[in-house]
């Protein structure tokens, strides 16, 4: 059961263009969300967050849009760049006792110089 | 200050073996949490340790278990190893654990890539 779902697996822009990377999620108790981002051999870095309180949170060249009623997240990056080519990771959480991050599959984005 | 190391960064097992990941975390930290993450998958949560106590569990069996030390550094340990288990196991680190509301600040190490045969 796939509660958190990142649909398309990879992604390729130009240098400099927008990224948009999407992700829906199923269960209504979570209430706050994160991207990751990860390179190869390296563990996962935190990016950005967003509260369900909240519809869009922004920092620096990426931002991440809220949308509850559809149960959907996108991350965009403008302008991208090439040193952003990674898997791009959406998880969330359900605050409370025992809560756990649950992770998507991942997206990768490729940004072409 | 120093990040979150993972020992060893691979390791090769046969079916039916025990195997100990360990763990330091960043320092400051007092929670560890651990992860699978499959082959083209996203991590998925095991267990997160509190101040030397279990403080949640995800959907392992129990032969999956751990242990923190005073030091609050980790131990992921898996009895009767299966062909599935092969992954790569993350440990991450934070201040506080997940309830207590210091969700970005958790803090991964490279992990340790496990291939059970």
């Amino acid at each position: 059961d796939q509660q958190v779902k990142q649909n398309s697996p990879s992604l390729s822009v130009q240098e400099g263009r927008i990224s948009i990377l999407n992700c829906d999620y199923t269960n209504s108790m979570f209430d706050y969300f994160l991207w990751y981002k990860k390179y190869p051999a390296e563990g996962p870095t935190f990016l950005i967050s967003i509260s369900s309180i909240k519809d869009k949170n922004e920092d620096g060249r990426f931002t991440v849009f809220l949308n509850k009623s559809a149960k959907h997240l996108s991350l965009h990056i403008v302008p991208s760049q090439p040193g952003d080519s990674a898997v791009y990771f959406c998880a969330a959480i359900s605050t409370g006792a025992n809560s756990k991050l649950t992770f998507g599959k991942g997206i990768t984005l490729s940004v072409r110089p | 200050e120093t990040g979150v190391t993972q020992s060893p960064t691979h390791l090769i097992k046969t079916r039916g073996q025990q195997v100990t990941l360990r763990c330091s975390s960043q320092s400051g930290h007092n929670t560890v949490s651990w992860y699978q993450q499959a082959l083209g998958q996203g991590p998925q949560f095991i267990f997160q340790y509190y101040r030397e106590e279990e403080n949640g569990r995800g959907n392992f069996p129990p032969r999956f278990s751990g242990l923190q030390f005073p030091n609050y550094s980790s131990e992921l340990n898996v009895n009767a190893l299966e062909l599935d288990d092969s992954a790569l196991y993350l440990c991450a680190s934070s201040l506080g654990g997940l309830a207590g509301g210091s969700k970005e600040t958790q803090y991964f190490g490279p992990g340790t890539r496990l291939l059970v045969l």
